[in-house]
């Protein structure tokens, strides 16, 4: 079945520090490939997204390019801020066409001053 | 627009009682999930319907979960009788059906079941 692996948290960052958080995903056919960001006490957020293979999704200042080769959608962002602290799911769309939304399990990502 | 609109967003009950979580999708969304959150298994999908018609329920735990859509301004989500294991936070999110179309979450429903 489909599904999405991403890394585990959580990860703390000093403001200004480069992000990585690798995703990878296993899915039959070519699914669409979001980030969703989540604040405490929030709901969740679509940060970004890609359709298609080599699409690179970006909001921000977060980017994310879909790879295909590698099954990969990890976000990057150059320079964290404080407020970037929130936990981000990658998540895959049924590549059947329907909405359902497959999400890896979270990393809490948490920048300091 | 407000946005996807749950309520109650804190819920806290007796083991054995019967709990309703309801939402309110987005006006002209045609499509409405309810997920799962939780630490142990992240966020689950519930159901979700489409056009007001369950089209996946092989994500509800249990008999004990229902979950209805009676027009297409609305939607619940029953459980009974709760149990302490399905304390989490349920999210209602809807969209407009089409290829890669994005998901908007409400905030979210906090049930503690003791």
């Amino acid at each position: 079945g489909n599904s999405v692996t991403q890394m585990e948290g959580p990860v703390t960052l000093s403001e200004e520090a480069f992000l990585t958080i690798n995703c990878t995903y296993t899915a039959t056919g070519y699914p669409s490939l979001f980030w969703y960001v989540q604040y405490p006490g929030e709901g969740l957020q679509l940060l970004l997204k890609a359709t298609k293979a080599d699409d690179k999704g970006s909001n921000k200042g977060f980017e994310a390019t879909y790879r295909k080769e590698t099954t990969s959608f990890h976000l990057e962002k150059g320079s964290v801020q404080v407020s970037d602290s929130a936990v981000y799911f990658c998540a895959l769309s049924d590549p059947g066409g329907s909405e359902k939304l497959v999400f890896g399990k979270g990393t809490k990502l948490t920048v300091n001053p | 627009d407000a946005g996807v609109i749950q309520s109650p967003r804190h819920e806290v009950t007796e083991m054995g009682q019967e709990v309703t979580l309801r939402c309110k999708p987005i006006s002209g969304h045609n499509s409405l999930f309810w997920y799962r959150q939780t630490m142990m298994r992240g966020l689950e999908l519930l159901i979700y319907f489409n056009n007001n018609v369950p089209i996946d329920d092989s994500g509800m735990p249990e008999d004990r979960f229902s979950a209805k859509m009676p027009n297409a301004s609305f939607s619940t989500l029953k459980i009974q009788p709760s149990e302490p294991r399905d304390s989490a936070v349920y999210f209602c999110a809807s969209s407009l059906k089409g290829v890669n179309t994005e998901a908007f979450f409400g905030q979210g429903t906090r049930l503690t079941v003791v």
